[in-house]
């Protein structure tokens, strides 16, 4: 069975440029989740989908972050404009449903540098 | 406030000992929690899930408690390996199943 694929591994971008995650989930699942993980610490969940539906984005920055999942497959997180506290690595988690104990699956993640 | 404590010192340990790492928890009623490694570069994995109502799991070498009165889980890894070296994550599952993670604990392991 395929993992949790992400891209890009690494980016390094200016302070108020843009950038964008893309995450492609397990086949199957139908919870997808955005965390960020700044360094020394714990991910800290920004975005929760169920199919196509947020379920919770209540730690998103929304002036600057949005996060889509159209059909409820793939995902992408953006950032725009990015700041400096913005450089973290970026993980995405899928979950079989959302209504089970089953556990989350996450991807390598994307580390980002903004300068 | 809500708050996960785990040890934010490194844990060093001999091969073979048993390695144990703590969790305490504040202003939360999980319904379950879960711990995960995490290698360098590499997102978190799971490793084992206990609930609420259960008092002790094993899985291998691997051994997890959770005190409900205490708000404390332990992981337990017994002969221990260089191989274990990873950092710890501890993950409390809200009845919302919002999952809220604790800072982990890096653990090191020498042969």
């Amino acid at each position: 069975e395929a993992g949790v694929a992400q891209s890009p591994r690494y980016k390094i971008i200016e302070k108020r440029q843009s950038v964008a995650f893309w995450c492609n989930p397990i086949s199957g699942h139908a919870t997808l989740y955005w965390y960020q993980q700044i360094l020394g610490q714990g991910p800290k969940l920004l975005i929760q989908f169920q199919n196509n539906g947020v379920v919770d984005d209540s730690q998103l920055p929304k002036d600057r972050f949005s996060a889509e999942r159209l059909k409820g497959v793939d995902s992408t997180l953006k950032i725009q404009p990015a700041k400096l506290e913005d450089s973290a690595v970026y993980l995405c988690a899928s979950r079989l449903s959302s209504g089970s104990t089953d556990t989350q699956y996450f991807g390598p993640g994307t580390r980002l540098t903004v300068l | 406030s809500q708050k996960i404590e785990q040890n934010s010192e490194a844990l060093n340990i001999q091969e073979g000992k048993t390695a144990t790492l703590t969790c305490n928890y504040t202003n939360y009623s999980p319904a379950y929690l879960q711990w995960y490694r995490q290698d360098p570069g590499r997102g978190p994995v799971f490793l084992l899930l206990i609930r609420e109502n259960e008092k002790e799991k094993r899985k291998e070498r691997l051994k997890v408690t959770f005190d409900t009165t205490l708000k404390q889980s332990l992981f337990h890894i017994t002969a221990s390996q260089p191989a274990d070296s990873a950092t710890y994550l501890c993950a409390l599952h809200t009845g919302g199943f919002k999952t809220i993670f604790g800072a982990g604990t890096r653990l090191f392991v020498k042969a």
